[in-house]
């Protein structure tokens, strides 16, 4: 079956620390997405790859880093410069930057 | 600059009837489309149904149908005969190419048996 998958789908963190959140897609897709969702808000965008070693920031970036190494796989990692890390994080792909995404199951992040 | 409006933050509806969602969204291009996604309390999210801008028909999936206003910048969701499952929250969509795909704040659906 084709997907999205992420993990892992809860993360504890210490204050301090750096994280990283795994996503991987297998629906051959190019774009690659990030959003951050919190209680009560809709989702905001953290970076975006088009295709293959591109990425750009999004419209919270600071304190997040990505590679994009593989079609299929885009980390995020969360660094100790990101000053509220706690949400939950969702991942997606879409073909074209127009077309709909599709997501995965989300990751929940705790910071300790 | 593209913005989505969900200007109610919760419904409610009772078993078998009919709710609609609604959805104002504002861009400066021409070609775009516009999107239902659902989110359940597993908080993965699920496309419902999507609208290209350019066709002036409806979009439809089984009970779930929409109501585009192209001139009036309106995209609401009408679910037909609704069932508990349908009980989650429904964030609209909008994207235009620029791979920035903007949403809503959402409005939670509760279904009452």
């Amino acid at each position: 079956d084709g997907g999205i998958t992420q993990s892992p789908k809860y993360l504890f963190r210490k204050e301090g620390q750096n994280v990283t959140l795994s996503c991987e897609q297998n629906l051959n897709h190019d774009a690659m997405y990030w959003y951050r969702q919190d209680p009560g808000q809709g989702l905001r965008l953290i970076y975006y790859s088009q295709i293959v070693n591109d990425f750009q920031k999004g419209d919270i970036a600071e304190g997040y880093s990505v590679s994009r190494e593989k079609k299929e796989s885009f980390p995020l990692t969360v660094t100790s410069a990101q000053k509220n890390p706690t949400a939950f994080y969702l991942c997606a792909s879409s073909t074209s930057g127009i077309n709909e995404q599709f997501f995965g199951p989300g990751t929940r992040l705790t910071v300790l | 600059a593209q913005t989505v409006t969900q200007s109610q933050p919760e419904m409610s509806v009772q078993e078998a009837e009919t709710v609609t969602l609604s959805c104002t969204y504002d861009t400066s291009e021409s070609d775009y489309y516009l999107f239902w996604y659902k989110q359940p309390p597993s908080r993965q999210m699920i496309l419902v149904i999507r609208q290209e801008a350019y066709k002036q028909q409806n979009a439809t999936e089984n009970r779930f149908s929409v109501n585009f206003q192209k001139a009036a910048k309106s995209f609401s969701l009408k679910i037909s005969d609704s069932q508990l499952g349908d009980a989650a929250m429904y964030f609209c969509g909008s994207s235009t190419g620029t791979y920035k795909y903007i949403f809503g704040t959402g409005t939670r659906l509760k279904v009452l048996a």
